[in-house]
């Protein structure tokens, strides 16, 4: 069965530190993978997106890095501010036109303090 | 930037009711989709549309829900009679394709509490 999983679940960290989130995931035939930022209460938002073939992607302080191998990626949060503070949603796409074929992970609540 | 625009924010509604929940989607974009996020859990598909019919749907999207674009801007989600177990956040969503290059854009969501 297709899925993604992620971790830590949640996380702490104090302003100003760095901080890397993880996904694992059994999708196949694989097409991309995405991450999104979801702040509380609104709609995820697309931060990067990978395919096969890309190894990292930076979108200002995000950098997100794949293996298509081992079925890894991560996404890296430099220098982190106050308005990190979100959930981290990992989604993978299945090589199809299907949208059930574009599988959420459970997300990483990451919390910044100052 | 164009975006998502989702009403009502939050709707509660007693057990049994109908309810619609409404989105304007991006305007150039040709595919919709809505999605559900139960609090604490991760977001589940629950229905697309392209072409003014539905494209696919996932198991959770029985009979008591349905879906419409009643005119060139509107795109809403009917649940016939609410379920306690309906109470979530519904994301629409919307992209210009559904290829590799369209990520799906999102509303802020509707947050649906049946009591």
């Amino acid at each position: 069965k297709n899925q993604v999983e992620q971790s830590p679940q949640s996380l702490i960290i104090l302003e100003g530190k760095n901080c890397t989130l993880q996904c694992n995931y059994t999708v196949s035939p694989f097409s991309n993978l995405r991450w999104y930022k979801q702040d509380t209460g609104r709609g995820p938002v697309s931060l990067t997106i990978m395919t096969f073939s890309e190894n990292t992607k930076s979108n200002g302080r995000y950098t997100a890095t794949l293996d298509a191998d081992t079925k890894q990626s991560s996404l890296h949060i430099t220098a982190s501010q106050l308005s990190d503070s979100a959930s981290y949603i990992c989604v993978v796409s299945e090589r199809s036109s299907s949208a059930s074929k574009i599988i959420f992970g459970s997300g990483t609540r990451l919390s910044i303090r100052p | 930037e164009p975006e998502v625009t989702q009403t009502p924010s939050h709707q509660v509604t007693q057990m049994g009711q109908e309810v619609i929940l409404r989105c304007v989607p991006i305007s150039n974009h040709l595919y919709f989709y809505w999605y559900r996020q139960i609090l604490g859990q991760k977001v589940e598909f629950l229905v697309s549309f392209y072409n003014n019919e539905i494209s696919e749907k996932s198991e959770i999207f029985d009979d008591q829900f349905s879906v419409e674009r009643p005119d060139g801007s509107n795109f809403t989600l009917k649940i016939r009679s609410t379920k306690l177990e309906d109470s979530a956040m519904y994301f629409c969503a919307s992209s210009q394709d559904i290829g590799l290059n369209s990520p799906l854009h999102f509303g802020n969501g509707t947050r649906l509490t049946v009591t």
